[in-house]
């Protein structure tokens, strides 16, 4: 996960607000993604991105919102319309597309009190 | 839907001792197959990966295999050291360039 930073690595947050997960990555890759991460579960889907200015829902998109302006750059903004957010996130990027491995950031802590 | 299992969801192991997890997909189109380590707190990482045009792939202590008409795919780690205690997930690629996760492994091994 060197090339890749996510902050803050704890967050807390207060029910009705939303808040910005930041994820850089300085490996040049094509492709970024976002990753929920609930205990005792895999990684579920949230949203991806294969090129700058476009991006698609993944699995559980609801309640949660992306940009992808830069290459270097994924912001992931949780909203107050989603749930349940209090998870473990997970940022990754691929370098050719989608179709090499995917490399991991070291996550975000997400808390809701 | 797409899906992938993984089993078991708990492993316990002595130091020295060899460890399986095994994975099962759905999508018959999926080719490549990684496999990832996660220690508590931190991102995955991937340890290993297998595409669908081999059947075996060995690194040092850890080898993957495939069988492509079963859909199953397994993780192997021989000589387990408590090191490598850890969870473990597997994936498997879908049309769009995802990838699907099973629900990991908790692996302990025990000295």
């Amino acid at each position: 996960d060197g090339g890749i930073t996510q902050s803050p690595k704890y967050l807390f947050r207060k029910e009705g607000q939303n808040v910005t997960l930041s994820c850089e990555q300085n490996l040049n890759h094509d492709a970024m993604y976002w990753y929920r991460q609930d205990p005792g579960q895999g990684l579920r889907l949230i949203y991806y991105s294969q090129i700058v200015n476009d991006f698609q829902k993944g699995d559980i998109a609801e309640g949660y919102s992306v940009s992808r302006e830069k290459k270097e750059s994924f912001p992931l903004t949780v909203t107050s319309a989603q749930k349940n957010p209090t998870a473990f996130y997970l940022c990754a990027t691929t370098m050719d597309r989608g179709r090499g491995e995917q490399f991991f950031g070291p996550g975000t802590r997400l808390t809701v009190l | 839907g797409e899906n992938v299992e993984q089993h078991p969801s708990t492993l316990s192991v002595q130091e020295g001792d060899s460890a399986v997890i095994k994975c099962t997909y759905s999508d018959s189109a999926s080719n490549y197959f990684p496999w990832y380590k996660q220690e508590l707190g931190k991102g995955p990482q991937l340890i290993i990966d297998i595409r669908s045009n081999v059947g075996e792939k060995k690194d040092q202590r850890i080898a993957v295999t495939l069988n492509k008409t079963a859909k199953h795919f397994s993780l192997h780690i021989t000589e387990t050291q408590p090191e490598d205690s850890a969870v473990y997930f597997c994936a498997a690629s879908v049309q769009g360039g995802k990838l699907i996760f099973g629900q990991g492994t908790e692996l302990s091994v025990k000295p």
